[in-house]
């Protein structure tokens, strides 16, 4: 099937507007993850979604950042009122969360490059 | 906090050599851990993913294996290609789905 698919693959937005990034999970994967990553740099871990649980937010790095997940599947991180130092790679991750968590391997998205001028 | 570090942060082999790559954390309670592979502009793909019960697994040219009590992986790629040029990057499961990934290693297979 299907892998978790992104959109937009590549977003140039100016400072000062909001944005919207969106995520497709594997069907059926109850956990979906987002990430940043800055150029050169490793994954910073944002938010954590788990079925109809209260998402896990202790990444998200201000106010401006916050995400839904509806419908337990389709996901969207919105970053308001974006600054350049948002600019960066934003990666959906998405895995099962069955009997077995040890076998539940991350699978990731092609991600959005988000430009901030 | 885990801190997952991985060194070389780069390295350039010539195609056909075997080699190593290290990744090292600082909190053994950990779940499992996962070797990804990320290739320029695109998302992580995960190649080996070892049980934190399991020493080592393997999947062709790829072996991972895992020393929990000293906080230490390798991923040991045989008779490399340039195709396995790419980045790769560990990461350890602590508490339920909270995953640290390292910074990772940026391989150049040389034809």
């Amino acid at each position: 099937g299907a892998g978790v698919s992104q959109s937009p693959s590549n977003k140039v937005t100016e400072k000062g507007k909001d944005v919207e990034l969106r995520c497709d999970p594997i069907s059926g994967h109850t956990a979906l993850y987002w990430y940043r990553q800055r150029l050169g740099q490793g994954l910073e871990f944002l938010i954590y979604f788990q079925g109809n649980s209260a998402p896990d937010k202790s990444g998200l790095p201000s106010d401006r950042f916050s995400a839904e997940r509806t419908g337990g599947s389709v996901s969207t991180l919105t970053i308001q009122r974006t600054q350049q130092e948002d600019s960066a790679v934003y990666l959906c991750a998405s895995s099962l969360v069955g009997g077995s968590r040890y076998n539940s391997p991350l699978h990731f998205g092609n991600g959005t490059r988000l430009t901030v001028t | 906090k885990q801190e997952v570090t991985q060194i070389p942060a780069a390295l350039s082999v010539p195609e056909g050599e075997n080699l190593v790559l290290n990744c090292s954390f600082t909190d053994s309670a950990i779940y499992n851990l996962q070797w990804f592979r990320q290739d320029p502009g695109k998302g992580l793909t995960s190649l080996l993913l070892i049980q934190s019960s399991q020493r080592e697994q393997t999947s062709g040219r790829l072996n991972a294996s895992l020393d929990k009590s000293s906080g230490r992986s390798t991923l040991y790629i045989a008779a490399s290609q340039p195709g396995d040029s790419a980045t790769y990057l560990c990461a350890v499961e602590e508490n339920f789905n909270k995953f640290y990934f390292g910074s990772g290693t940026k391989l150049n297979v040389k034809p």
